[in-house]
């Protein structure tokens, strides 16, 4: 199986920082990753698709970059909405489609 | 719009089973897949499997094969996870997911079934 590693386990900013999260495959997935956004007691939300492609909806400040076995999550410009937790997550043609550790987000 | 109503929260003993659902409308029923997606407390979250909503095929991640089963009835638009043999470390929230965008990309999302194995 693919594992996925996820840095830091968990930050603190400001709002208005930029804010990035390291995403490392242990294989080579091209672009074939997710990103989330879950707040407490809530479903996971789809933030990003093929590792930079916007989910429809999901505000502008929210970006990924990567491929190969290194991506990157930014929110540029931190709102007091983005407390969450974001995990990344692969997808390929063969399950099982695993997740990061998470990212705890606070202000 | 697609929505994805699962069952409320179940309380079970080690070695009993559980079937949780996710009732769906909004769309084909047919047409998409439906995943199972699992997270214990303080843990990331974990793919449980995948059921072909048209034909039933189905697809379990090996950790849990042999003790989980994915259906679906037609008829009512609803999903079913089973799993038996429940363990402590069972416990956990469980949501169905339902992909847009290709499968493994998840878009819509159940709110999620607390199951809890206790003594």
């Amino acid at each position: 199986d693919i594992q996925m590693t996820q840095s830091p386990s968990s930050l603190s900013a400001s709002v208005g920082d930029r804010v990035t999260i390291s995403c490392q495959a242990s294989h080579d997935i091209s672009n074939y990753l997710n990103w989330y956004q879950q707040k407490p007691g809530r479903a996971p939300k789809l933030l990003i698709y093929d590792a930079s492609n916007l989910e429809t909806g999901v505000p502008s400040r929210f970006s990924g970059s990567g491929s190969g076995t290194d991506f990157t999550f930014t929110i540029s410009g931190l709102q007091p909405e983005d407390v969450a937790t974001y995990y990344c997550q692969h997808f390929d043609n063969l399950p099982p489609y695993t997740f990061g550790q998470g990212t705890q987000l606070d202000i | 719009q697609v929505q994805l109503v699962q069952s409320g929260a179940e309380v079970k003993k080690p070695g009993a089973s559980v079937m949780l659902s996710c009732k769906t409308s909004g769309y084909m029923f047919a047409t998409y897949y439906m995943d199972w997606v699992r997270q214990a407390p303080g843990q990331r979250l974990e793919w449980m499997g995948t059921i072909n909503a048209g034909g039933g095929g189905t697809s379990y991640a090996q950790k849990f094969q042999g003790r989980v089963t994915m259906t679906r009835d037609t008829s009512t638009r609803t999903h079913y996870l089973e799993m038996t043999s429940l363990k402590f470390e069972d416990t956990a929230v469980y949501y169905c997911a339902r992909a847009v965008r290709g499968l493994g990309i998840w878009s819509y999302w159940g709110q999620g079934t607390q199951v809890t194995v206790s003594s």
